[in-house]
């Protein structure tokens, strides 16, 4: 099976821009998360789908950042506008349910310039 | 304050030696688990862990929700051991997520 797939790798996008992220789960499995990852704020929860259902927005990330799933198999996330901060690795991660186990994407580096 | 806390934030390690990174939970963590990210920055899963213990290779995990930590035991250390590991704990709340702690970073030197 492919395992978690994140496009782009990289993304360079200016201050006011509107970027989207893209993620293939693996095939089969049910909950679909994506983090942002800092330097200084480590790994953070932006969103958790369960079954296409958003349970989890991530709270202080809600205004400019929006995740959704269409279908079982691909998910995005639209930053918009995007801000200097925002720069940082973002990386989707998928499991079969709860009890599992986590599978991470290689992640998309984005730089706001 | 931290939920996740790991430690050591940083670990030089001498190939062909052994250590042991450690997290401890200030939230009421149902199962955790271990990731190795490597240099190139891809999180890899090393462990799933409920309560008890579980090996694989070189590599031997432990979780006690009882007290609230757990520990990674690295034996015989390799120079691809290198890279950050990160623990994170389930939170035991209505939606489940996982609490990420700050990371280890380990160097392997030959």
């Amino acid at each position: 099976d492919a395992g978690v797939t994140q496009t782009p790798r990289h993304e360079v996008a200016e201050k006011g821009q509107t970027i989207i992220l893209k993620c293939e789960p693996v095939s089969g499995h049910n909950d679909l998360f994506w983090y942002r990852q800092t330097k200084i704020q480590g790994l953070e929860l932006l969103s958790y789908f369960r079954s296409k259902s958003l349970m989890e927005d991530g709270g202080a990330f809600k205004d400019r950042f929006k995740a959704e799933m269409l279908n079982s198999s691909f998910s995005t996330l639209k930053i918009q506008p995007t801000e200097p901060k925002d720069s940082a690795v973002y990386l989707c991660a998928s499991s079969w349910d709860s009890q599992n186990t986590l599978y991470f994407g290689a992640g998309t580096r984005l730089s706001v310039l | 304050g931290d939920k996740v806390k790991q430690s050591p934030s940083a670990l030089s390690l001498q190939e062909g030696t052994n250590s042991a990174l450690r997290c401890n939970f200030s939230i009421a963590a149902t199962t955790v688990q271990w990731f190795l990210q490597n240099p190139r920055g891809s999180l890899i899963n090393l462990f799933y862990l409920v309560p008890g213990t579980k090996e694989n290779g070189r590599l031997k995990s432990t979780f006690n929700s009882k007290e609230s930590y757990s520990t990674l035991h690295i034996r015989d250390a390799q120079l691809e051991d290198s890279g950050t590991y990160f623990c994170a704990a389930e939170a035991n709340t209505g939606n489940y997520k996982y609490v990420f702690g700050a990371g280890t970073r380990l160097k392997v030197i030959a």
